[in-house]
């Protein structure tokens, strides 16, 4: 079985400064895990993805994610918020013959 | 290189009707995957073709069925809509049926059941 936690439903920060959105999963097995990120009438784009390579992954617009298995976490971050980054953001977990599991999302607020 | 595309973008149907959405893979893509999005909540996988077979489903009623073409497009069949059915329906495609594959969304279907 697996599931996935994100651990705020809303996050707020000012323009400039750092994001941290959180995430943790449950897995019977070594999950893949990935974030994907839905603007207002957009489809979901991948941000990053975690395939049991390099636990620190670089994604797109400077967002990086860290996989911890003691932690069970896969929490995203960004050093600096651009306006452009408020969405709402998914992290999934997969893999195996399991069925791709989406978290209820984390809707990032950015403030000027 | 065409993305996925999805058709129609919205939808209003009565409860009790029938409804087909369709959904064109991204080049070079022979998987698909729909999911339902309800307002506030991520994506539930509803199930996935791999050519032209089901392969996964998730936990949805036979009324949901869908069908893959030889040229790996899709469509989602709803019989005898809901109003819970209502919700942004999300076609992806992908290289493979891999589940650690990278899936490419569509912009979506909003399906409005009144």
């Amino acid at each position: 079985a697996q599931s996935v936690t994100q651990l705020d439903s809303h996050v707020s920060v000012s323009e400039g400064t750092p994001v941290l959105l959180r995430c943790n999963y449950s897995s019977s097995y070594s999950p893949s895990l990935f974030w994907y990120v839905q603007h207002p009438n957009k489809g979901l784009q991948l941000l990053l993805k975690y395939t049991s390579a390099a636990t620190l992954v670089k994604g797109i617009n400077g967002f990086e994610a860290e996989f911890k298995k003691s932690e069970t976490s896969f929490h995203l971050t960004k050093p600096s918020a651009h306006m452009s980054d408020a969405a709402e953001y998914f992290c999934v977990v997969s893999g195996g013959s399991y069925i791709p599991t989406f978290g209820r999302g984390t809707s990032l607020i950015v403030h000027p | 290189e065409t993305g996925v595309t999805q058709s129609p973008t919205h939808l209003i149907k009565t409860r009790g009707q029938q409804v087909t959405l369709r959904c064109s893979s991204q080049s070079g893509h022979n998987t698909v995957s729909w999911y339902q999005q309800a307002l506030g909540q991520g994506p539930q996988f509803i199930f996935q073709y791999y050519r032209e077979e089901e392969n996964g489903r998730g936990n949805f009623p036979p009324r949901f069925s869908g069908l893959q073409f030889p040229n790996y497009s899709s469509e989602l069949n709803v019989n005898a809509l809901e109003l819970d059915d209502s919700a942004l329906y999300l076609c992806a495609s992908s290289l493979g049926s891999d589940r650690t594959d990278t899936q490419y969304f569509g912009p979506g279907t909003r399906l409005t059941v009144l």
